[in-house]
């Protein structure tokens, strides 16, 4: 059992480049999650999708796309890569309890990109 | 909008003391509060999750508590250990969007021997 998986781990991309982050999560969890980290401004989600074939925007989703294709994947698109794009990325995914109450998250290792 | 703030930004402490993190909330009409660890370089690890209805969560030295009527939650942690040198982060889910979270920008502690 991986839990959540990330690829790739790291990237440098050059302004204007296109790249995807995959998620991938082996618990069958309904929910999943793209967040990112920027030094001192805390996770900050940019979509997220609450099944498959589902999406939504969360709050910073200008200039990334999602897909969830299939249940266990989760993927991040940058159509047109730009250097306030440069953050850490962590997917997330969470399940409904059998109470039905609680959303407890787990969180991939995250992947760096930088875009210069 | 829900803004959650964490204090203090940084903690530096000789191992063995006990210590208190807090968290702090502006919207009270929150569906549950988790706190987790982030080690440098990784992924988020859950500590403690608080339902709204709950008071406390515990954990091996590690203590939880929520008040919603005030906004505030507490991570204790007993008898620190070097090993418990992480970022904290508190984050509250408000339930509107399906487990959405709200994070604070975490507090830094540093326990050294």
């Amino acid at each position: 059992n991986a839990g959540v998986t990330q690829t790739p781990k790291f990237r440098v991309l050059k302004t204007g480049q296109s790249m995807t982050l995959l998620c991938a999560q082996d618990m069958n969890h309904e929910y999943m999650y793209w967040y990112r980290q920027d030094p001192g401004m805390g996770l900050r989600l940019i979509h997220y999708s609450v099944g498959e074939g589902t999406t939504a925007k969360g709050e910073v989703p200008d200039g990334y796309n999602v897909s969830r294709l299939k249940k266990q994947n989760f993927l991040l698109g940058l159509e047109s890569a730009a250097p306030s794009q440069t953050s850490v990325y962590f997917c997330a995914s969470s399940h409904l309890d059998r109470v039905g109450s609680t959303y407890e998250q787990y969180f991939g290792p995250g992947t760096r990109l930088t875009v210069t | 909008k829900q803004e959650v703030t964490q204090i203090p930004a940084a903690l530096s402490v000789p191992e063995g003391e006990n210590l208190v993190l807090n968290c702090s909330f502006t919207d009270s009409a929150i569906y549950n509060l988790q706190w987790f660890r982030q080690d440098p370089g990784k992924g988020l690890t859950s500590l403690l999750l608080i339902q709204s209805s709950q008071r406390e969560q515990t954990s091996g030295r590690l203590n939880a508590s929520l008040d919603k009527s005030s906004g505030r939650s507490t991570l204790y942690i007993a008898a620190s250990q070097p090993g418990d040198s992480a970022t904290y982060l508190c984050a509250v889910d408000r339930g509107s969007t399906l487990g959405r979270l709200y994070f604070g920008r975490g507090t830094q502690l540093t326990v050294w021997p």
